[in-house]
């Protein structure tokens, strides 16, 4: 069974660049699958960020463009999300999920991540 | 961008009693729809798919339907365990997802 792991700093200073991992376990990374960074600011919706096939393959949320890269390791069998620039407004929860072309699953448990002073 | 409003924003239940959420696309996105059901410090879980797939372990209780625009979850007889944030989710040019219905404890 696949499990999916978020890790990364838990705080990030404005202006700075946001870090964050997921570990792929029970599984290989190289599938046909894509796999997704999806984040969740305080008392807002859930918000798309980017995928990544493991072949290098991105697409990203239009709104993050320019700010944010997603990599795959396959021989660590992770990806990652990079997110340049942060402000206040880029602090939420983050999650890393497993896509199946029309949902996803599974879903990383999330990790928050404060961008502040 | 397609945009999906959910309601009511909270549902006030008791256990045993019938819940049903409702999911509203801008635009029609045929059959691609997706819910899940979130609780605090947890990990979303996938309820259905393809607006009334249910998920590998759901339980028969959950059941959803619809097309195009409108899409109901129905969660038959609600367990203890139900009282969580519930999530539609679709893909058009990128995801999107509903802003949830949370369904309390009345």
């Amino acid at each position: 069974q696949v499990h999916l792991q978020e890790s990364g700093p838990g705080l990030v200073k404005p202006s700075g660049t946001l870090s964050l991992t997921c570990a792929v376990s029970g599984g290989s990374i190289s599938t046909s699958n894509w796999w997704t960074w999806v984040r969740q600011p305080p008392g807002k919706r859930l918000e798309w960020i980017g995928e990544i096939f493991h072949k290098g393959n991105t697409n990203y949320n239009p709104s993050l463009e320019g700010r944010v890269t997603i990599s795959v390791d396959t021989s660590k069998n992770q990806f990652s999300l990079k997110l340049n620039s942060v402000t206040a407004a880029d602090t939420a929860v983050y999650y890393c999920a497993r896509e199946w072309g029309t949902f996803f699953d599974p879903w990383g448990q999330g990790t928050l991540v404060t961008v502040s002073s | 961008e397609i945009v999906l409003t959910q309601s009511p924003a909270t549902l006030s239940l008791s256990p045993g009693e019938r819940a049903t959420l409702s999911c509203r696309a801008s635009q029609s996105v045929s059959s691609h729809l997706a819910w899940y059901q979130h609780k605090p410090g947890q990990a979303p879980r996938l309820l259905i798919y393809d607006a009334s797939d249910r998920a590998s372990g759901i339980p028969a209780r959950f059941s959803g339907s619809g097309s195009g625009t409108h899409f109901t979850l129905t969660i038959s007889s609600l367990e203890p365990e139900d009282f969580a944030v519930y999530y539609c989710q679709q893909r058009s040019s990128w995801w999107t997802f509903g802003q949830g219905t949370k369904v309390e404890v009345k």
